[in-house]
């Protein structure tokens, strides 16, 4: 089955301690982005990538790293995790070719206290 | 960079009847528009996009609008059903520009039997 998995599902952590959500896509496709999601903001993008080892900030990208060293995976880091971190976080992946819809994963709901 | 606004934030409907939700653009180079719905618990599903190239598309009970000149572009949805209740986004984009996407803040629309 075709999709973008995330992992994990949902986190608790603190202030300071580092972690990194998971993301994997089995489609073969070039792009990749990192969302999140706020009430009354709708989906700001943190950072994509185009293809292995090229990525570029997204409109939020302040306390965020990303690594793209192979095709399928994006992982998402927070180096530092802030309380102003917590948010529900999305995965996308597409084709590289114009026009192509977005596979969104299904979610990983941080919390940061 | 682009800005999104959407209207209505919510919206509710008795069954049967027309939806339209509405959403302008700032980036006149913007040139790919799409629509997302998210259900409850799951990442946003594309249901519908317009290129700048066309000025209306449909899809069953589903169709979208684009006014360049203007910079809107809204979603109609004819004969609502209780199943098409959830959040819907809409999202602009410039394809020379790789993968950045603007989405708007959403709109949760009920659908009332």
């Amino acid at each position: 089955e075709a999709q973008v998995t995330q992992n994990p599902r949902y986190l608790i952590t603190v202030t300071g301690k580092k972690l990194t959500v998971t993301c994997s896509q089995n489609m073969n496709h070039e792009y990749m982005s990192w969302y999140r999601q706020d009430p009354g903001l709708g989906l700001r993008q943190i950072y994509y990538s185009m293809n292995v080892e090229v990525t570029d900030k997204g409109d939020v990208p302040e306390g965020y790293k990303v690594s793209r060293k192979e095709k399928r995976n994006f992982p998402l880091i927070l180096e530092s995790p802030s309380p102003n971190q917590t948010s529900l976080y999305f995965c996308a992946s597409r084709p590289g070719t114009a026009f192509y819809e977005q596979y969104f994963g299904p979610g990983t709901r941080l919390t940061v206290t | 960079g682009e800005n999104v606004e959407q209207h209505p934030s919510t919206l509710s409907v008795q069954e049967g009847d027309s939806a339209v939700i509405k959403c302008t653009y700032s980036d006149s180079a913007s040139n790919y528009f799409p629509w997302y719905k998210q259900e409850l618990g799951k990442g946003p599903q594309l249901i519908i996009d317009i290129r700048s190239n066309v000025g209306e598309k449909k899809d069953q009970r589903i169709a979208v609008t684009l006014n360049k000149t203007a910079k809107h572009f809204s979603l109609h949805i004819t004969e609502t059903q209780p199943e098409d209740s959830a959040v819907y986004f809409c999202a602009a984009s410039k394809r020379t520009t790789g993968n950045q996407f603007y989405f708007g803040t959403g709109t949760s629309l009920t659908v009332i039997p």
